[in-house]
């Protein structure tokens, strides 16, 4: 069935460094994949996407790889700052046609000043 | 330009009643979808409106539905409410062009609480 899974659940960095995200998807359909920032009392907040026809994609200090054959993609976050701290959800999408984007369980990543 | 909105910002409930919970997408944006965010659950696709129809449905019971206005708001209505269902209800909307929906928007959210 659809299913995606997202490492590590945690993440703690000093800020300035750089913060890997990784998730992995089951189903060979899917393609599209966005990242979301979610804050607390917040909803999420997208802030990269990729689609399949991509194999990476940049946007300031975010970038995001996908690697179709092994099924999985990657959000980086470079020189990372406190206000970086939230949680992070990868999402996969079969097809325009469904609208379900099927999620990542979250990462919590925490950037110590 | 004004993002998803959603209302009520809290919403407590007790056991067996029905709550109704409200989303108003972006402008120019056809299609609504629901999710719910439960603790420890990360967020579960419910439910896909698009130009007043149902579009799709997650994995849930029958007492989870909604509906789509001609504005394109929507509500999304839990019938016969368990403990289980407490959760924050996002709210998303997304634009269509040509034969691709777009990136989806969320909104803040629901949070509702069953007692």
């Amino acid at each position: 069935g659809e299913n995606v899974e997202q490492h590590p659940s945690t993440l703690s960095v000093q800020e300035g460094d750089s913060a890997v995200i990784k998730c992995t998807y089951s189903d060979s359909a899917s393609n599209y994949f966005p990242w979301y920032k979610q804050e607390l009392g917040k909803g999420p907040q997208l802030i990269i996407d990729i689609r399949s026809n991509v194999g990476e994609k940049k946007d300031q200090r975010i970038a995001v790889t996908l690697n179709k054959t092994a099924k999985h993609f990657s959000l980086h976050i470079t020189e990372t700052q406190p206000e970086d701290s939230a949680v992070y959800f990868c999402a996969a999408s079969l097809s325009s046609n469904t609208g379900k984007l099927i999620f990542g369980q979250g990462t919590t990543l925490q950037v110590k000043p | 330009e004004a993002g998803v909105t959603q209302s009520p910002t809290h919403l407590i409930k007790t056991r067996g009643q029905q709550a109704t919970l409200r989303c108003s997408p972006i402008s120019g944006h056809t299609s609504v979808y629901w999710y719910q965010q439960a603790l420890g659950l990360g967020l579960q696709f419910l439910l896909w409106y698009d130009e007043g129809e149902e579009r799709n449905r997650g994995n849930f019971p029958p007492r989870f539905s909604g509906r789509q206005f001609p504005n394109y708001s929507s509500e999304l209505n839990v019938n016969a409410l368990e403990l289980e269902d407490s959760a924050l209800y996002l709210c998303a909307s997304s634009s269509y062009i040509g034969a691709a929906y777009n990136e989806q928007f969320f909104g803040p959210g629901t949070r509702l609480t069953v007692l």
